[in-house]
């Protein structure tokens, strides 16, 4: 049972467009959600996290948005760049064991110059 | 300050040998986590640890499976017997503080089962 999908196995920008990276949750009791970033033969490395608590969470080019009711994030990255490039990880905990955490299956961005 | 070292980064075996897969935390970091990424899949969460101690293993296979965090030296996840689906990319984290959902990932063990 999928709890947190990502139904775009792939997805392709221009450079300097915007990136629209989706994710679907099932699980209700869901209340921390992150973006991991990952190149090949590397770990995931984290990217940017939003509280259930919040709606919106900023950092520099990437913005997380949180619609809990139809249970959907989204990852944005304006501009996007070349480097930017790679497979992005939703993810998500619930309180009472946030350590674990729960990974859809990534989508592969790739930025086109 | 290094990150989250793994070795070996590639293993291979045949079925029915042992695998062990070595996992230092960054420095500081006494919080351990193990997942495994099946191909085509996203990470699953295998075992959460701290030193001598674990904490919550409700991912780990019930067979075969087993982890640990010895006072002294890296974490080490161990597979017995390993089969042809034991095949996959196992991923540590550590964080620093207790049990948190912001972990820092190793680059991986990647198992293959002949």
């Amino acid at each position: 049972d999928q709890q947190v999908k990502q139904n775009s196995p792939s997805l392709s920008v221009q450079e300097g467009r915007i990136s629209i990276l989706n994710c679907d949750y099932t699980n209700s009791m869901f209340d921390y959600f992150l973006w991991y970033k990952k190149y090949p033969a590397e770990g995931p490395t984290f990217l940017i996290s939003i509280s259930s608590i919040k709606d919106k969470n900023e950092d520099g080019r990437f913005t997380v948005f949180l619609n809990k009711s139809a249970k959907h994030l989204s990852l944005h990255i304006v501009p996007s760049q070349p480097g930017d490039s790679a497979v992005y990880f939703c993810a998500a905990s619930q309180k009472g064991s946030n350590y674990k955490l729960t990974f859809g299956k990534g989508t592969l961005l790739t930025v086109n110059p | 300050n290094a990150g989250v070292m793994q070795n070996p980064r590639h293993l291979v075996r045949r079925r029915g040998q042992e695998a062990r897969l070595r996992c230092s935390p960054m420095k500081g970091h006494s919080h351990v986590y193990w997942y495994r990424q099946l191909p085509e899949e996203g990470l699953k969460f295998m075992v959460y640890l701290q030193k001598e101690n674990i904490i919550d293993e409700s991912g780990m296979p019930k067979e075969r499976f087993s982890a640990e965090f010895p006072k002294e030296g890296p974490s080490i996840l161990r597979i017995q017997q390993v089969v042809r689906g034991d095949s996959a990319a196992y991923f540590c984290a550590s964080s620093l503080t207790l049990g948190s959902n912001e972990q820092f990932f190793g680059p991986g063990t990647r198992l293959t089962v002949l």
